[in-house]
């Protein structure tokens, strides 16, 4: 059965700070790893990586996936209020390309 | 920007009733997906569908069906609602397999 696991599922920043949020999976005939912001209605896409060590980056955002350990990271540097929101990890595998997501990392930035 | 669109953001229903939700995306894409989200339990599966009258079971099925009759447009239908099957419902769709699946705002279904 395919598995992702994110951590921590919450935290709590001030604005400012620098976050890094974890995603691991264990699935057969992985395709992709893909990153999803969820604020109060749909999910929206931030990365989607195939390939290990090569960093994907959208302003203060960047992640980057590790095959080898089966992981990858999110990081938002210097966090803003506009950042709170769900972050959804899912993993991409099979010939359908299935998602299969974690349970949600919910991050709070307080002013 | 592709589009997905559901028909309902809220609808409330009793059980036993027969429950449809529709999804309909501008973009032409070949694959669609209906998952639902729960608190504690992330968004799962319950049907997808990659081309017109195709169907795949998703993880969690039982209770549901689907329907694809054209391209744009996948239907989600509670056979006879229950009250376990209130949660928020969100479908998606994707073009080939290289490309990310892209979502609509989701209907909350609250079955009394």
């Amino acid at each position: 059965e395919d598995k992702v696991v994110q951590s921590p599922l919450s935290l709590v920043v001030h604005e400012g700070d620098t976050v890094t949020l974890n995603c691991s999976y264990e699935v057969t005939n992985f395709r992709s790893l893909l990153w999803y912001k969820q604020e109060k209605k749909a999910p929206t896409f931030l990365f989607m990586l195939t390939s290990s060590g090569i960093e994907k980056k959208s302003g203060r955002l960047s992640s980057i996936l590790d095959k080898k350990e089966l992981s990858s990271i999110l990081n938002i540097t210097a966090t803003q209020t506009g950042d709170s929101a769900i972050y959804l990890c899912a993993v991409s595998s099979g010939a359908n390309s299935k998602l299969t997501f974690g349970k949600g990392i919910t991050l709070s930035v307080r002013p | 920007d592709v589009k997905v669109t559901q028909s309902s953001r809220y609808l409330v229903k009793r059980t036993g009733e027969k429950v449809f939700l529709e999804c309909v995306q501008d973009m032409d894409h070949e694959n669609m997906f209906w998952y639902r989200q729960d608190p504690g339990l992330g968004l799962r599966l319950i049907y997808f569908s990659y081309d017109v009258k195709m169907k795949e079971k998703g993880d969690i099925p039982e209770g549901y069906s689907v329907s694809r009759e054209k391209k744009e447009r996948f239907s989600l239908i509670l056979e006879s609602a229950s009250t376990n099957q209130t949660s928020m419902y969100l479908c998606a769709s994707s073009g080939d397999s290289n490309q990310p699946q892209h979502f609509g705002d989701g209907t909350r279904l609250s079955i009394l």
